[in-house]
């Protein structure tokens, strides 16, 4: 699995997008960018997948940069229940290596 | 509700006791997965079986550690002779197959006094 780096923490106000970003600058070919999502005493829960082009879900959008050596999550428009640590996975196995993540903060 | 699901939610045992978590995974998924995730940390991987059979095991699965899927559905996770350091969230998750969706439960949290 290739290593991730994503920032400590984030803030964001309530109806405002977030774009929370990830490098993973030793990704591979076969690797899939994932992007999981925990809230406070829960499992993970996952957000969104992609491998080369940009993906959109009900939940998020993910956009993938060309060298695919970084990618972003966007949330288009934040809500107090998006207040969670975000994970950004890549990964070509079945196992999910995770790092620290984001802490989101949402302010209302 | 048809999600993951792990019982008991929550476990305090005494250092040297032996302790026993189950997963039901999503009906159908061949796929089943432990994790374990201490304060502060995102998961670690433990373990993973495609049906009954336990293909992958972490280095973090030391021989205290035993882990089931019998008939390949419901998995057992076994800690014998537990210490402190085992307290953690034990987490499950499913997918149908290879390189597909993985679908959490809530998570086993085990405190060893």
């Amino acid at each position: 699995d290739a290593k991730t780096t994503q920032p400590n923490s984030m803030e964001s106000n309530e109806e405002e997008p977030v774009h929370l970003p990830c490098n993973h600058s030793t990704i591979s070919g076969t690797d899939y960018i994932h992007w999981y999502r925990q809230l406070p005493s829960q499992g993970p829960e996952y957000v969104i997948h992609g491998l080369t082009s940009n993906v959109n879900n009900r939940m998020a959008s993910l956009a993938i940069a060309e060298d695919r050596k970084s990618s972003t999550l966007i949330l288009h428009r934040a809500t107090l229940r998006d207040a969670a640590v975000y994970y950004c996975i890549a990964t070509s196995g079945s196992r999910l290596t995770f790092g620290e993540g984001t802490q989101l903060t949402v302010n209302p | 509700d048809t999600g993951v699901s792990q019982n008991p939610r929550h476990k305090i045992t005494k250092r040297g006791q032996n302790v026993t978590f189950r997963c039901d995974p999503i009906s159908e998924h061949n796929r089943l997965y432990w994790y374990r995730q201490t304060l502060g940390q995102g998961p670690e991987f433990l373990t993973y079986f495609q049906n009954e059979a336990q293909l992958e095991k972490s280095r973090l699965l030391s021989d205290r550690f035993s882990a089931e899927r019998p008939k390949g559905s419901f998995s057992t996770l076994e800690i014998q002779r537990t210490e402190q350091g085992d307290s953690a969230m034990y987490l499950c998750a499913s997918s149908r197959e290879w390189g597909e969706t993985q679908y959490f439960g809530p998570g086993t949290r085990l405190l060893v006094l």
